[in-house]
């Protein structure tokens, strides 16, 4: 049974980088791809991007500027660096699995709430 | 972007009661349409993917239906577990979005 698990800084100051990492266990991560989803506070879900173990990235144009994500094969997981965050970026960030490169969000982890604030 | 635009914001229903969600798509999405369901404080959870079909696991209740841009879905009795936040999403074109979510509220 695959499990994700956001971690992370809960707090990050503005202008400043936000970095977290999900790891993976039950399935290896070179796999499936691999998700980056947000949500504000009370608010909806977006999509960051995706990526899959050969390096090919895919990011939401309103993020694209200020994302990186990449994948560590030998510790089985997921990263995403977000720069220059401000607190339209303070959200839950979730991890989510797809099995091709447009599949729905099967699995999901737990969300790590990220605030922006100085 | 393709726009996804839920409706109602708010459903007010009672349990056993049948509960019709909708979804528009700003363009066709063909049948690239999934539903998720989230309750308070967890992670949203995979319903319906490609307009109509069950994700593992999940009751028959639960049916999704439409093409092009027009969706739904159906919660045909409500269980008690059953009121949430339900969204849908598209995966036919980049990026990936959102709708803004049907609350289901007793």
């Amino acid at each position: 049974q695959v499990q994700l698990q956001e971690s992370g800084p809960g707090l990050v100051k503005p202008s400043e980088t936000l970095s977290l990492t999900c790891t993976v266990s039950g399935v290896s991560i070179t796999d499936y791809y691999w998700n980056w989803i947000r949500q504000p506070p009370g608010k909806g879900l977006e999509w960051i991007g995706n990526t899959y173990y050969n390096g090919r990235t895919n990011n939401s144009p309103s993020l694209q500027s200020r994302v990186i994500m990449s994948l560590d094969t030998s510790k089985n997981q997921l990263s995403l660096k977000l720069s220059s965050v401000t607190a339209a970026d303070t959200a839950v960030y979730y991890c989510a699995r797809s099995l091709s490169l447009r599949s729905p969000f099967d699995d999901w982890g737990q969300g790590t709430l990220v605030v922006v604030s100085s | 972007e393709i726009v996804l635009t839920q409706s109602p914001a708010t459903l007010s229903l009672s349990p056993g009661e049948r509960a019709t969600l909708s979804c528009r798509a700003s363009q066709s999405v063909t049948n690239y349409l999934a539903w998720y369901q989230q309750k308070p404080g967890q992670a949203p959870r995979l319903l319906i993917y490609d307009a109509s079909f069950r994700a593992t696991g999940i009751p028959a209740r639960f049916s999704g239906s439409g093409s092009g841009t027009d969706f739904s879905l159906t919660i045909s009795s409500l269980e008690p577990e059953d009121f949430a936040v339900y969204y849908c999403q598209q995966r036919s074109n980049w990026p990936l979005t959102f709708g803004g979510g049907t609350k289901v509220e007793i």
